[in-house]
């Protein structure tokens, strides 16, 4: 079964950092792109940051781009999501997604909450 | 960045009947379009890609269609699990955008 589960989730002070990760199963991780898609409570999903099959190139959406830091591990099938200088705007469900022609494998997401 | 709109916000459907969900891109994003349904306290599913192109095990019910700006989804038939959330999402350019979302909900 393909699978993705993510884990690191949990309360932060603003300013403060946490690192996420995500171990895929069931397929070929090395093979596919990776992102990571989060979302607020109530809110739509937004795209927050993606790398490629090998790691070589990555991408963030602006609100994130210069605090967090997406990498990967192939001989360990996990994706990792760096994050620093929190804010509460970054409190959400985050979601690891698997890239094939489109989002085609979410895990179940982990929350991250950044509060005082 | 790309700007995905998607009309109407909510949508009041009988079960049985079908629905037609709207999606907008600011500029040109050629056929790179997915869809996508969330039903409450899940993770999105991906229904559709390449604007028209059913994902794995999707039924034949959904339908994309359009290329541009202006794309279209279509349920025909509304199952109860179809009452959820849908979204849109780019991928012709970074940053990846997606729609506010259409909340299909029963009438």
């Amino acid at each position: 079964e393909v699978q993705l589960v993510e884990s690191g989730g949990g309360l932060v002070q603003p300013g403060g950092s946490l690192r996420l990760s995500c171990l895929g199963s069931g397929f070929t991780f090395s093979r596919h792109g990776m992102h990571w898609v989060r979302q607020a409570p109530g809110k739509a999903l937004e795209f927050v940051s993606a790398v490629t099959n090998n790691g070589a190139s990555a991408y963030y959406a602006d609100s994130v781009k210069g605090r967090f830091t997406i990498s990967r591990s192939n001989s360990k099938s996990t994706l990792y999501l760096q994050m620093s200088s929190l804010r509460p705007e970054d409190t959400a469900v985050y979601f690891c997604v698997r890239w094939d022609n489109a989002m085609d494998v979410w895990g179940q997401g982990t929350t991250v909450t950044v509060s005082s | 960045e790309i700007v995905m709109t998607q009309s109407p916000a909510t949508l009041s459907v009988s079960p049985g009947e079908g629905a037609t969900l709207s999606c907008r891109a600011s500029q040109s994003i050629s056929s790179k379009l997915a869809w996508y349904r969330q039903k409450p306290g899940q993770a999105p599913r991906l229904l559709i890609y390449g604007a028209s192109t059913r994902a794995t095990a999707i039924p034949a019910r959904f339908s994309g269609s359009g290329s541009g700006t202006e794309f279209t989804l279509t349920i025909t038939s509304l199952q109860s699990e179809d009452f959820a959330v849908y979204y849109c999402q780019q991928y012709d350019n970074w940053p990846l955008t997606f729609g506010g979302g259409t909340k299909v909900e029963i009438k």
